[in-house]
């Protein structure tokens, strides 16, 4: 089993459609989430980290549930630059500093279409 | 500030040769990690140093592969005769402490073709 899982797409929407993606992650000890995006060809870039309470940016919504170890993006009014990968990403990390590494699920496409 | 750099950008070896790639942290950023990207696959962590110390090497293959962060320099990560499965993008982050809800920034990559 993959230590984070997410659905590979790809999603197919038009402008203005809401999209959601999910994920979810086997490591109960993980430390910390983000959702990172990565545009064809380049670097991952951070998009935002999730909390338990639930944390919106703008369009951007996501969600953390630790005991069911699942996490959810929400985009609303979709643009074209919008369109990417989402990569759902946990830290396996501790308070010792032992480790601090970075877990990266395979990454759902999203392609919005004029 | 400027952000993480990786060079080369590009890079192609030959079966058998040795490939050495070079990532400058950000200003300030003392612990430095390397993923691998395969072909169509997610980014797969390697290993995670800190100046002249190796934190966390649990990803890096057995053989061939080795990493460093001197005091002084970029870290280096070195592929000894290189074969085709090591063809991948390969990517640096840097953070400015070992926090795990810190940001890792990533650099641009370096992508790896072995003929």
């Amino acid at each position: 089993r993959k230590e984070v899982e997410q659905d590979p797409g790809p999603f197919n929407v038009p402008e203005g459609a809401t999209v959601a993606f999910n994920c979810t992650y086997s490591n109960s000890a993980s430390q910390s989430f983000f959702w990172y995006r990565q545009d064809c060809r380049k670097e991952p870039k951070l998009l935002m980290s999730v909390y338990s309470s639930g944390n919106e940016d703008g369009r951007f919504t996501a969600q953390l549930n630790r005991a069911s170890q699942y996490i959810s993006l929400l985009i609303r009014d979709s643009k074209l630059s919008d369109s990417a990968t989402y990569l759902c990403v946990v830290n396996i990390g501790n308070r010792g500093g032992a480790t601090n590494k970075l877990i990266f699920g395979t990454g759902t496409l999203l392609a919005v279409q004029p | 500030n400027a952000g993480v750099m990786q060079n080369p950008r590009h890079l192609v070896r030959r079966r058998g040769q040795e490939a050495r790639l070079r990532c400058s942290p950000m200003k300030g950023h003392s612990h430095v990690y390397w993923y691998r990207q395969l072909p169509e696959e997610g980014l797969k962590f390697m290993v995670y140093l800190q100046k002249e110390n190796i934190i966390d090497e649990s990803g890096m293959p057995k053989e061939r592969f080795s990493a460093e962060f001197p005091k002084e320099g970029p870290s280096i990560l070195r592929i000894q005769q290189v074969v085709r499965g090591d063809s991948a993008a390969y990517f640096c982050a840097s953070s400015p402490v070992a926090s795990g809800y810190n940001e890792q920034f990533f650099g641009p990559g370096t992508r790896l073709t072995v003929l």
